[in-house]
Order: structure tokens, then sequence, then C-alpha cells
């Protein structure tokens, strides 16, 4: 499984649009990347998927690079109910690895 | 979007006992489940891979003599916690394979031993 890399955390204001960055510089050629959202004691909840160039969806969008040793999850306009912890996880079978995911908090 | 359910959401047991987690696939089959524990503030941890009518896959370091994993049908595999103790207090997370290469998680179950 590709070895990924977050922040550790990130701080934004409602109504401002917060990028995620991912490093995933082993990234397989038939790998997915995946993001997903975690609140405290909830199971994760399945954000965006995709396998390069850009992905959208009601909530967010991901942008991969042509390398894709990266990826960018970028959430429009947060709302304080955006504050929780981000997953970024690549692979190619289901068996997920999560790693430290990114935290982030939204202030009125 | 897939629907995964876990029951209990919350559940406490006495030291010694044992306790089953279920999980199930409400709108969709799923041969293979996973099986997450998680302790505050820390990311998941993959536990087991359960695989419908076989043996369930343990990651290192898994006991699996204590953390029995059953997938008996297509939409439920259940994790017993078997000789509980405190040390097994934490929050397991099951998910399941949906449509396409999507994961879907349960609510998770909080399991606290006293």
């Amino acid at each position: 499984l590709a070895k990924t890399t977050q922040p550790i955390s990130m701080d934004s204001y409602e109504g401002q649009e917060v990028n995620i960055t991912c490093s995933h510089n082993n990234i397989a050629t038939n790998d997915y990347i995946t993001w997903y959202q975690q609140f405290p004691s909830q199971g994760p909840r399945f954000i965006i998927q995709g396998y390069k160039t850009k992905v959208t969806n009601e909530v967010a969008s991901l942008f991969i690079p042509a390398d894709r040793k990266s990826s960018t999850l970028s959430l429009p306009r947060v709302s304080l109910s955006d504050t929780a912890v981000y997953y970024c996880l690549v692979g190619n079978d289901y068996k997920l690895s999560f790693g430290a995911g990114t935290t982030v908090t939204v202030r009125a | 979007g897939a629907v995964v359910s876990q029951h209990p959401s919350r559940v406490i047991c006495k030291s010694g006992t044992s306790v089953k987690i279920e999980c199930r696939s409400l709108d969709f089959q799923a041969t293979t489940m996973f099986w997450y524990r998680q302790f505050p503030k820390q990311s998941l941890m993959l536990m087991a891979t359960s695989n419908e009518g076989s043996k369930a896959t343990y990651e290192q370091g898994v006991e699996k003599d204590k953390f029995l994993i059953n997938h008996a049908s297509l939409t439920l595999s259940t994790l017993t916690v078997t000789s509980a103790h405190p040390e097994d207090s934490s929050f397991y997370i099951c998910s399941a394979q949906g449509a396409g290469n999507t994961i879907y998680f349960g609510e998770g179950s909080w399991l606290t031993v006293v």
C-alpha cells in the first residue's frame, strides 16, 4: 500500500475554501485515491474518489496532477459542521490502511 | 449510497465476558468486510479481513482467538471479543465494499470493558 503524507491539522473560517494536499510518491499504476471524513465517534464517511485529473461531486473536488504523486481535496465554502478529520487513502484493493489524517477546524 | 450498519452502537461488559458486535450491509451483498479498531485521538487500525464462507485473515499482532470473526452470510459479519479486558475498550468499526471501488463504513461501536 502506498504511504501517504498529509498535514496534521489545518484551521479555516466559515465560508472559506479549504484545500488539503496529500503526498503519495510511490503510488502504483492501478491505485485509486480516496478521501474520507470522520467525525468523533462515527465511522469514516466517503467523500470522493479519483484516479487522475479532476473529479467533482456535490461536496468536494479532487485534483490529481499528471504524475499522480499528490492529490488535493478541495472543500468549497466550509461551515462549522465540516470540522472533522480527513483521511487520504491510496490503494487498489479494499483493505484500506489509514494514516494519521488531517484535522480540519472551522471557526466562526 | 451503500449503507453499512453496526449493532450495538455502545456496549458495556464486565471483564472476562464476551461481547458480539454485528456489521450488516443493508442494501448490497458483501463477500468481504473489514474490521478496524480506533483508540481516542488515533487513526483507524485494520484488525482483520472477514471473508464470507471462509476464515478471516488477521493483521499481524491481532489475536485471532480473542477477536473471533464470523461472516456467515453475504450481508452479515460479526466480531466477538472474547474474555474481554479493560484494554480491549475501544471504538470498533467495520467496512464493506459497495459499488465500484468504494468502501463504506459502519457507524462504529463503542466497547467499554469494566
